[in-house]
């Protein structure tokens, strides 16, 4: 299967740590995703990727979150100094450029701060 | 900015009966609009899209939607439900004008009864 794979697919960590997730798309999607879900909600947007470049981040990605994608392939989400708040469900998804492709999803890395 | 609205946060049909989950959006050009199916500790699965065209579109597992632009919907229709269809739902938005991310509903919980 050829999906969008993220990694790790759950981390438990303590307040204060710095935590990182990989998400790999799919080969030819030109775009990538990050989104955040908490339970009962919708995906949040974070922030997106057309190729190396980021062109969009939310206002909820605070100073201690950034994201990397560095040579258009993968990419990198990492937490700095992890808050309870910051406990989530994780999405990455991949898209074919242009406005109308839809999204597919990994199936989520899922962070638990103590 | 884009938004969606999905006002039932829980729908209950029975099984083999027809099922509507309710979708209303807000954008400020034309809509690009999307429904997604989330099963426990999955990803999202794209069902279905409206872009342009025939106001009734058709999509995986026996679901279609409809476009209403005057009441600004994108209600999501199956003739006759599974339990299998038990899921959560959400609906998706992105705006032309504003093409970079995709806005989610909060959800809708399906639950098909045998």
């Amino acid at each position: 299967d050829t999906g969008v794979s993220q990694n790790p697919r759950h981390k438990i960590t303590k307040r204060g740590q710095n935590v990182t997730f990989r998400c790999d798309p799919i080969s030819e999607h030109n775009r990538l995703y990050w989104y955040r879900q908490t339970l009962g909600q919708g995906p949040e947007f974070l922030t997106y990727f057309q190729n190396e470049a980021q062109l969009e981040k939310s206002r909820l990605l605070s100073d201690r979150f950034s994201a990397e994608r560095p040579k258009g392939s993968f990419s990198t989400l990492e937490i700095q100094r992890t808050e309870q708040g910051d406990s989530a469900m994780y999405l990455c998804a991949s898209s074919q450029q242009g406005e109308t492709g839809e999204l597919f999803f990994g199936e989520g890395s899922r962070l638990t701060v103590l | 900015a884009q938004s969606v609205a999905q006002p039932e946060d829980q729908v209950n049909v029975a099984e083999g009966n027809p099922l509507t989950v309710k979708c209303t959006y807000s954008v400020s050009g034309n809509p690009y609009l999307f429904w997604y199916v989330q099963y426990p500790n999955r990803g999202l699965q794209f069902l279905l899209k409206y872009i342009t065209g025939d106001n009734l579109v058709k999509g995986s597992y026996g679901f279609e939607a409809e476009f209403n632009k005057s009441q600004t919907s994108f209600h999501l229709k199956k003739p006759s439900a599974l339990v299998s269809d038990s899921a959560l739902y959400f609906c998706a938005v992105r705006d032309v004008y504003n093409n970079n991310d995709m806005r989610f509903g909060a959800g809708t919980r399906l639950t098909v009864k045998p």
